[in-house]
């Protein structure tokens, strides 16, 4: 009943690495979103997309870039890794609704360690 | 955009109506309050969530002031299972579309007592 997967539960890059978050929905949602949770910080949205090859900054982009190739595909990437990103990071699809969206569905999230 | 002010913490015994707060005093005609939960080591998972009007389903009743200005989230019958951090969010539109961003807070934190 898996509905958004992302693709490691925890991770540990170095400094200055290349990392790759990756996330899959099969609802064919329009909207898929990443967030990043810290403690006393709540979730802070990273980068969102709602449609294939659309993207569009959230409140916290700096350091982060992201690729929607296809639809049920949403990557988070981190240029070069840095330990203030060491964090819990929770990617969400949504699908549009013209009354009111019925939800996200999140994933497990990934906590990623950077040292 | 419309904030969201919760408490950020309660108790609530098992068994009993777990009444969580939430005020949003700048919500503006056209934007609705949505509630979710995080339950610890898990990504958050949407309740229920509402215009004007209460709103029920299985998991529980939303219920908006007449001038929106502030909600409340009831869990009827609060079990241990409950014990996570609630959040109150008002929905952002960002585009005709009406695709929109949540923005999170850091809710209210209800720990079910036995």
């Amino acid at each position: 009943d898996v509905k958004v997967t992302q693709s490691s539960r925890y991770l540990v890059k170095r400094t200055g690495e290349k990392v790759f978050l990756e996330c899959v929905q099969d609802m064919d949602h329009e909207n898929m979103f990443w967030y990043r949770q810290d403690p006393g910080l709540g979730l802070r949205l990273i980068y969102f997309s709602y449609d294939v090859k659309m993207k569009e900054k959230g409140d916290i982009p700096e350091g982060y870039s992201v690729s929607r190739e296809k639809k049920e595909r949403f990557s988070l990437i981190l240029e070069s890794a840095s330990t203030n990103q060491t964090s819990m990071y929770l990617c969400a699809s949504s699908s549009f609704h013209p009354t009111g969206n019925y939800g996200y569905t999140f994933g497990s999230g990934t906590r990623l360690t950077v040292v | 955009d419309a904030k969201t002010t919760q408490p950020p913490s309660m108790d609530c015994a098992e068994g009993r109506a777990a009444n969580l707060p939430c005020n949003h005093s700048t919500i503006s005609g056209n934007e609705y309050v949505y509630w979710y939960r995080q339950i610890h080591s898990q990504g958050p998972q949407y309740i229920i969530h509402g215009l004007k009007n209460n709103e029920t389903n299985e998991m529980a009743s939303l219920i908006i002031t007449e001038d929106r200005k502030s909600s409340t989230l009831i869990l009827p019958h609060a079990t241990l299972r409950d014990t996570a951090v609630y959040y109150c969010i008002v929905r952002v539109a960002v585009s005709n579309f009406g695709n929109e961003k949540l923005t999170f807070g850091t809710g209210t934190r209800l720990t079910i007592i036995p």
